[in-house]
Parts: C-alpha cells; sequence; structure tokens
C-alpha cells in the first residue's frame, strides 16, 4: 500500500519568491512519484516525475523536485515564484505495476501575491 | 496529438437518477483511468481499464461501473445517483501501464446532483 501527504493545504509567497511545497510518502516497495498542477476547472498536467533514476527532477515551468529516501519526502521548489504560478499542486504516488491507480495526496494551493 | 476529451463537461442530474460519462483518450493511449475529485475527499481512485479489462477498482460501491471500448475509449455509469456524488470526474489516459508512466488527465466533468 501507499500513501501521501501534503503538509500544508495552501500555501502563499511573494512573486519572486522561493517556492516550497511538501511531500512525503509511504510506500512498502520502491515508489514513483509524481507532481501534478491543476488550474481551475481544468484537468491536472503533469509538472514532473521521479522514476528511479536521478534523484533530482527537473520538471516544466522551472519546477524541480528532489527525491530523498531517507526523509520519505519529494518536495517540490521554484526559485522564483511567477503570478502564472497560482494553481493548486498535487503529489502522487504510484507502484511498479500500477501506473493508473495513482495515490494522491490532498493537494495546496499555491497563492502568489504581487 | 489531441488531449484526452470528456464529455459532456457539465452535467445536472436528479438524485435517484443514473448518469454516464465518456472518456476519449489520446491516440494511441490504452490505459484509462477515473477519478473522483471532491473538496472533502480530495482525488480518489475509481477504476482503471487497459485493453478493455479492469485493472484496478477503488473504493466505490456497485453504483459506479465503468467499461471501456475496442478503441480505448471508455465510460463510466453512476446509478442510483445521491447528492454526495457530487463531483468533477476525472479521465486520464496512459500510454501503457507500469507504474513509471504518467497520466494525461482531461478537463473532467463537473457532475451535480440535486
Amino acid at each position: 500500500a501507499q500513501s501521501v501527504t501534503q503538509l500544508g493545504s495552501h500555501v502563499s509567497v511573494s512573486e519572486g519568491a522561493l517556492v516550497l511545497l511538501r511531500c512525503n510518502y509511504s510506500s512498502s516497495v520502491p515508489p514513483y512519484l509524481f507532481w501534478y498542477v491543476q488550474y481551475p476547472n481544468q484537468g491536472l498536467q503533469l509538472l514532473l516525475k521521479y522514476t528511479s533514476a536521478a534523484t533530482l527532477v527537473k520538471g516544466i515551468n522551472g519546477f524541480e523536485a528532489e527525491f530523498k529516501k531517507s526523509e520519505t519526502s519529494f518536495h517540490l521548489t521554484k526559485p522564483s515564484a511567477h503570478m502564472s504560478d497560482a494553481a493548486e499542486y498535487f503529489c502522487a504516488v504510484s507502484l511498479s505495476t500500477n501506473a493508473g491507480k495513482s495515490t494522491f495526496g490532498d493537494g495546496t494551493t499555491l497563492t502568489v501575491k504581487p | 496529438k489531441a488531449g484526452v476529451t470528456q464529455t459532456p463537461r457539465y452535467l445536472i442530474k436528479t438524485r435517484g437518477q443514473q448518469v454516464t460519462l465518456s472518456c476519449s483518450p489520446i491516440s494511441g493511449h490504452r490505459s484509462v483511468s477515473w477519478y473522483q475529485q471532491t473538496p472533502g475527499q480530495g482525488l480518489q481512485f475509481l477504476f482503471e481499464y487497459f485493453s478493455e479489462t479492469q485493472r484496478n477498482k477503488g473504493n466505490f460501491p456497485g453504483r459506479f461501473s465503468g467499461r471501456q471500448f475496442s478503441n480505448s475509449r471508455s465510460e463510466m455509469n453512476v446509478s442510483t445517483l445521491e447528492l454526495g456524488d457530487s463531483a468533477l470526474y476525472l479521465c486520464a489516459s496512459s500510454p501503457r501501464v507500469g507504474g513509471n508512466t504518467e497520466a494525461f488527465f482531461g478537463q473532467g466533468t463537473r457532475l451535480t446532483v440535486v
């Protein structure tokens, strides 16, 4: 079984500031980890994924995440927030054989202040 | 390449009725998954289909069912609708099964039960 915990349902940053969205996972086997973004009334879009290659993963829109096995974490960061980054972000975990059965965190809403 | 298409985008139904939602995956994708998204429960996995076979099923009552056709298009059906079934229903397709494969989401169908 696997689970995901996203710490902080709401995060607010100023434009240009560092974005840090936290995700911790629990998995009985080595996991695959994903970050998705959702804009209002839209589906989810993949930002990046970890699939056991490099532990530092770079994604779209300047986001990156680092897989830390010792901390069971996969936090999402972006050096400088932009107004267009305001959205809801979901961390997800899946196991080796169940791509379609991802377990999602509760989501973190990112607000970017001018 | 066209994305995942879900129809209809919005739907209003009366308690006790049934509803069918449709999902056309990205061309060439054979795996289709369905999720229910609500403010209280977040994103919850409903089921996954691959090559017309249900591979995984979430913890939902039997009122929720689905199927996949030979062209990979999928439908989900909810019978005897309840107020609590009001949600955004998201369909996602993947080119193959396997935990390292990301899901491509449609924009969802917003179901309101009155």
